[in-house]
């Protein structure tokens, strides 16, 4: 059973471009987590998806972040015209229906190292 | 709302030396706690939990004890190996919200 998968591992963006991050969840668990990591600080919320449903996005920021997680694909964490300040490992991570919402324990990817120049 | 306080890092220690990482929380109710570790380069790992007071949880060596008295969750290990190495995230989930981390803890262990 694969893991919850990240790509791309390793993103560079020039200010002004978008970041596209990609995460599929564990097989058979329908709630995604994204968290962004700074350097040498710890993980902050961004959002809480289910299938076709934003369920908490209270950690992302107002403007140019966007997230989605489609009834097919991967859930998609989008950074429009990236800044500087966006430079950040961003992890996603799943865990399964019979948990409920905000129960139980997470399951990590690897992580998304997004570089903006 | 919901808080966890660890203790700051880095933390260097000599093989085989005793592990101690404080934890403390502020939460409403009975919340669900954790410990994450990262190894370089990689995700969270979920290294032990525990559900309810007084119950202690343990992994790989590692314990750390649920006490509401004190709010703490404090993780532990007698002997430590370099293999130890990584960041260390005590995190708490109460029902119906968001899990909350704390800001990590570097360990460092020299051979």
């Amino acid at each position: 059973n694969a893991g919850v998968m990240q790509n791309p591992r390793h993103l560079v963006r020039r200010r002004g471009q978008e970041a596209r991050l990609r995460c599929s969840p564990m097989k058979g668990h329908s709630h995604v987590y994204w968290y962004r990591q700074l350097p040498e600080e710890g993980l902050k919320f961004m959002v809480y998806l289910q299938k076709e449903n934003i369920i908490d996005e209270s950690g992302m920021p107002k403007e140019r972040f966007s997230a989605e997680f489609p009834k097919e694909g991967p859930s998609i964490l989008r950074i429009q015209q990236v800044v500087r300040g966006d430079s950040a490992a961003y992890f996603c991570a799943s865990s399964p229906p019979e948990q409920g919402a905000y129960t139980g324990e997470l399951f990590f990817g690897e992580g998304s190292r997004l570089t903006v120049l | 709302g919901d808080s966890v306080t660890q203790m700051e890092g880095p933390v260097t220690l000599s093989e085989e030396a005793f592990l101690t990482i404080n934890c403390t929380y502020t939460a409403t109710g009975y919340p669900s706690l954790f410990w994450y570790v990262q190894y370089p380069g990689e995700g969270l790992q979920l290294l032990l939990k525990a559900t309810k007071a007084d119950d202690k949880g343990s992994n790989k060596g590692f314990e750390a004890t649920y006490r509401k008295e004190t709010t703490s969750f404090h993780l532990e290990k007698g002997s430590v190996q370099v293999s130890d190495s990584a960041v260390y995230f005590c995190a708490l989930e109460n029902y119906g919200q968001n899990f909350v981390f704390g800001p990590g803890t570097r360990l460092s262990v020299l051979p």
